[in-house]
């Protein structure tokens, strides 16, 4: 079945820390997406690519970086500059009609130790 | 700029009751609207869209109608079940901006009781 996988589950991050979360999707869709979400909140966008090789800043990229090196894959790295990186990270993907739904994959939960 | 309003929750019904979650828009063009929902712990799924005035989406028991009049997209249930429970989302895309840029409102939970 064609999806988004997200990896891993749970991560946890150490004070002055990089850590990548993955994105990978199966769907051959050409748009990629990066969410945060806090609790009891709804969606804010940090980045979003739309063709390989390039990637746009969202509401609220500062302290995050992305690649988009494959259609396939599009990680994001939570930078040490991130001061509150607690929080649930939900990666989406889109074909490039204008009236298509995103789609989601499981997210991951980030803590701080 | 665009943006979506959506009722506060928690919702708390007890099952079989009828549901409504008002969401109303701003938006500068002519946009797609959308209701996914979230399970505790998940992603988020597609529930419907509608993508003109007077469409009505439909899935699992859920209807919404597109109001170009009053700028809404409520979303309906005759008779929610426990199973039910999650937080709702609804959003719009605007076909004036680039790509499939979603613009989501803050959510709804509802509590379903048996």
């Amino acid at each position: 079945d064609g999806g988004i996988t997200q990896s891993p589950k749970y991560l946890f991050r150490k004070e002055g820390q990089n850590v990548t979360l993955s994105c990978e999707q199966n769907l051959n869709h050409d748009a990629m997406y990066w969410y945060r979400q806090d609790p009891g909140q709804g969606l804010r966008l940090i980045y979003y690519s739309q063709i390989v090789n390039d990637f746009q800043k969202g509401d609220i990229a500062e302290g995050y970086s992305v690649s988009r090196e494959k259609k396939e894959s599009f990680p994001l790295t939570v930078t040490s500059a991130q001061k509150n990186p607690t929080a649930f990270y939900l990666c989406a993907s889109s074909p490039p009609l204008t009236d298509s739904a995103q789609h989601f994959g499981d997210g991951t939960r980030l803590s701080i130790l | 700029g665009d943006s979506v309003t959506q009722m506060e929750g928690p919702v708390t019904l007890s099952e079989e009751a009828f549901l409504t979650i008002n969401c109303t828009y701003t938006a500068t063009g002519y946009p797609s609207l959308f209701w996914y929902v979230q399970y505790p712990g998940e992603g988020l799924q597609l529930l419907l869209k509608a993508t003109k005035a007077d469409d009505k989406g439909s899935n699992k028991g859920f209807e919404a109608t597109y109001r170009k009049e009053t700028t809404s997209f409520h979303l309906e249930k005759g008779s929610v079940q426990v199973s039910d429970s999650a937080v709702y989302f609804c959003a719009l895309s605007d076909r004036d901006n680039a790509g499939n840029m979603l613009t989501f409102g803050g959510g709804t939970r509802l509590m379903v009781k048996p």
